[in-house]
């Protein structure tokens, strides 16, 4: 069945660095935007970065821009999202999405992973 | 960037009401709205796009209106399992979403 599952959270320093990524299945993954959003404990929901299908683009929230980078490896099905200079505000259940629409980045979010925890404390 | 503002935060509704939440951008986003559901512990889940469309598998009791700035997300006949945390989101520009509306038990 289509689905994503995240994965590389965990406990991390400010400052240091973490990688998280999303593995695809059940759908051509090379032919779908896709996208990080957060959710810090007890708050709502943050749009954090996309990628389009083919990785020709990539934008990212100003709370974010320098720090984090977007990818794909369309051969492996996974997305990635590196993040350094990691700060307490950054702690948040990490989110991957899917868009909707094939080829089309900017559409709704139809397919959500299971969201993987990252905590930043020293 | 566009704002979105979402009323009430928090609904305290019985089975079987009409409930109706207001999803309002800070500038024209078309028709290019989303709304989630979701509950404690889980991912959110699409229900309606575009503003209006329902999305596959999603219970007819939702339904979505409005263009332009201001939108809304009504459930006909709140179920059990409809009490959860609603989200509105704009894709017009970028991707923003609402703060949230707690629907909660009466």
């Amino acid at each position: 069945q289509v689905q994503l599952v995240e994965s590389g959270g965990g406990v991390v320093q400010p400052g240091r660095s973490l990688r998280l990524s999303c593995a695809a299945s059940g759908f051509t993954f090379s032919s779908y935007g896709m996208h990080w959003v957060r959710q810090a404990p007890g708050k709502g929901l943050e749009w954090v970065a996309v990628i389009w299908y083919d990785g020709s683009n990539k934008y990212y929230a100003d709370s974010v821009k320098g720090r984090f980078t977007i990818s794909r490896d369309n051969s492996k099905n996974t997305l990635y999202l590196q993040m350094n200079s990691l700060r307490a505000e950054d702690t948040a259940v990490y989110y991957c999405a899917r868009a909707r629409i094939t080829m089309i980045v900017a559409n709704a979010f139809d397919i959500w992973g299971q969201g993987t925890m990252v905590t930043v404390s020293s | 960037d566009i704002q979105m503002t979402q009323s009430p935060s928090t609904l305290s509704a019985s089975v079987g009401d009409r409930v109706t939440i207001t999803c309002r951008a800070s500038q024209s986003i078309s028709s290019w709205l989303a709304w989630y559901q979701q509950k404690p512990g889980k991912a959110p889940k699409l229900l309606i796009y575009k503003a209006s469309s329902l999305e596959s598998g999603v219970p007819s009791r939702f339904s979505g209106s409005g263009s332009g700035t201001e939108f809304t997300l009504t459930i006909s006949s709140l179920q059990p399992d409809d009490f959860a945390t609603y989200y509105c989101q704009q894709y017009n520009s970028f991707w923003t979403f609402g703060q949230g509306t707690k629907v909660e038990i009466k």
